[in-house]
């Protein structure tokens, strides 16, 4: 089974510039996520679509960052303009609905910010 | 707000030794996951816990569930240099039924000595 894979690995950029992520879930999975993860944090969940709906952005800073999630597969994430303090790791997940399965992770895009 | 907890923040310890990783969290919630992470790459589900009382054992490692202290324990046992890792554990704070909505906590990061 193939797993979560996104794009780019790593991304250099200056602030107030914009980057975009993207990420292709595992096939079949619903559920699709966008966390951040600082350096020594745990992840923190920014968004959560379920199919292309979005279920959860409570955590999103919506006045930089938007994701979208087109036919319900691909996603993509995008911050514009960029800021020092968005440098991080963003990681895509997907999980298999119902309830209960473990979230798959992709290895992330690791962006940092000039 | 969901807080999560784990100690210690890192752990060295020698070869052949047991020891366990604590993880408090401040809200009600049954469902509890525990991740591995090796540096500068994804994280892996290692435990999924579903109810109070659950116990998953895995190798080296045990994981246990009491939902009513609100405590999950990952336990080594006679550690291996190959479990050097950053150790997440993350609580579940969606209904039954809906996929899962994780809060991670600060993880611990594991270091085995020969």
């Amino acid at each position: 089974e193939a797993g979560v894979a996104q794009s780019p690995r790593y991304k250099i950029i200056e602030k107030r510039q914009s980057v975009a992520f993207w990420c292709n879930p595992i096939s079949g999975h619903a559920t699709l996520y966008w966390y951040q993860q600082i350096l020594g944090q745990g992840p923190k969940l920014l968004i959560q679509f379920q199919n292309n709906g979005v279920v959860d952005d409570s955590q999103l800073p919506k006045d930089r960052f938007s994701a979208e999630r087109l036919k319900g597969v691909d996603s993509t994430l995008k911050i514009q303009p960029a800021k020092l303090e968005d440098s991080a790791v963003y990681l895509c997940a997907s999980s298999l609905d119902p309830d209960a399965q473990p979230q798959h992770f992709g290895d992330g895009t690791r962006l940092s910010i000039l | 707000e969901l807080k999560v907890e784990q100690n210690p923040l890192f752990l060295s310890m020698q070869e052949g030794k047991n020891y366990t990783i604590y993880c408090n969290y401040s809200t009600t919630s049954d469902r509890l996951y525990w991740y591995r992470q090796d540096p500068g790459k994804s994280l892996e589900s290692l435990f999924v816990l579903l109810s109070n009382g659950a116990v998953k054992q895995e190798g080296r490692l045990m994981a246990s569930l009491d939902t009513k202290a609100r405590l999950s324990t990952l336990h080594i046992t006679a550690a291996v240099h190959d479990l050097s890792a950053t150790y997440f554990c993350a609580v579940d704070s969606s209904l039954t039924g809906t996929a899962s909505k994780l809060t991670f906590g600060t993880g611990t990061r594991l270091q085995v000595t020969l």
